[in-house]
């Protein structure tokens, strides 16, 4: 069956640091692969996702992924963290299907010190 | 365009209460998903209805969960006989044809007393 960790239930990080979210994947092939933001009172927003190809993903607000298959990883990173980026930060895969739905993990809480 | 959106926001319920909980998907978009989110929990897969194929109910927990939609229109999440144990934010969202990125509307924090 199909599942993500996430180890990290929270995390702190200064501002101006760099970041890195670790996201584990359990599936059979290779999966779709997302990173999605939830911040207070806000729905989740897509910040990037690897469908293919690439295997270092960009995506917005300076965020990057990169999918390592013999770990089957996609971590997140960010190289200067800003204060505005303490959300909560959710990595999900999806079935090469044609359904589409996502498994997701349990969260990362990013907690930035000033 | 408008995102995705829910109603209510907010649903406080007495246990053993039905609930009808409500999606307005993104025009255009052929494919919507339920999720549930516990409390401090990721996401939960309950459902997913795609054009007029049948839905895929697999993520349902129990036979209290049923959810419609007509077309590629709304889509009404129904929770009867309520229980502490539903309560959760419920997530909708919708995309263009999967595996396309899904956009997530505010959700519903359901609380059952």
């Amino acid at each position: 069956a199909q599942s993500v960790t996430q180890p990290d239930i929270h995390i702190t990080v200064s501002e101006g640091a760099s970041l890195e979210l670790r996201c584990n994947y359990s599936y059979g092939a290779t999966p779709y692969l997302f990173w999605y933001v939830q911040s207070p009172g806000q729905g989740l927003q897509l910040l990037l996702k690897y469908f293919s190809g690439d295997t270092l993903v960009q995506g917005i607000k300076g965020f990057e992924a990169e999918f390592k298959r013999s770990q089957s990883s996609f971590n997140l990173r960010k190289p200067s963290v800003h204060w505005s980026d303490a959300a909560e930060y959710f990595c999900a895969v999806g079935a090469r299907s044609n359904t589409g739905k996502l498994i997701f993990g349990q969260g990362t809480t990013l907690q930035v010190k000033p | 365009g408008a995102g995705v959106s829910q109603s209510p926001s907010n649903k406080v319920t007495e246990k053993g209460k039905d609930v009808e909980l409500r999606c307005d998907p993104i025009s255009g978009h052929t494919a919507l998903y339920w999720y549930r989110q516990r409390l401090g929990q990721g996401l939960e897969f309950l459902i997913y209805f795609q054009g007029n194929s049948a839905p895929d109910k697999s993520g349902l927990p129990s036979d209290r969960f049923s959810a419609e939609r007509t077309g590629e229109s709304v889509s009404t999440l129904t929770i009867q006989r309520t229980q502490q144990e539903d309560s959760a934010v419920y997530l909708c969202a919708s995309s263009l044809v999967p595996p396309d990125t899904q956009y997530f509307g505010p959700g519903t924090r359901l609380t059952v007393l």
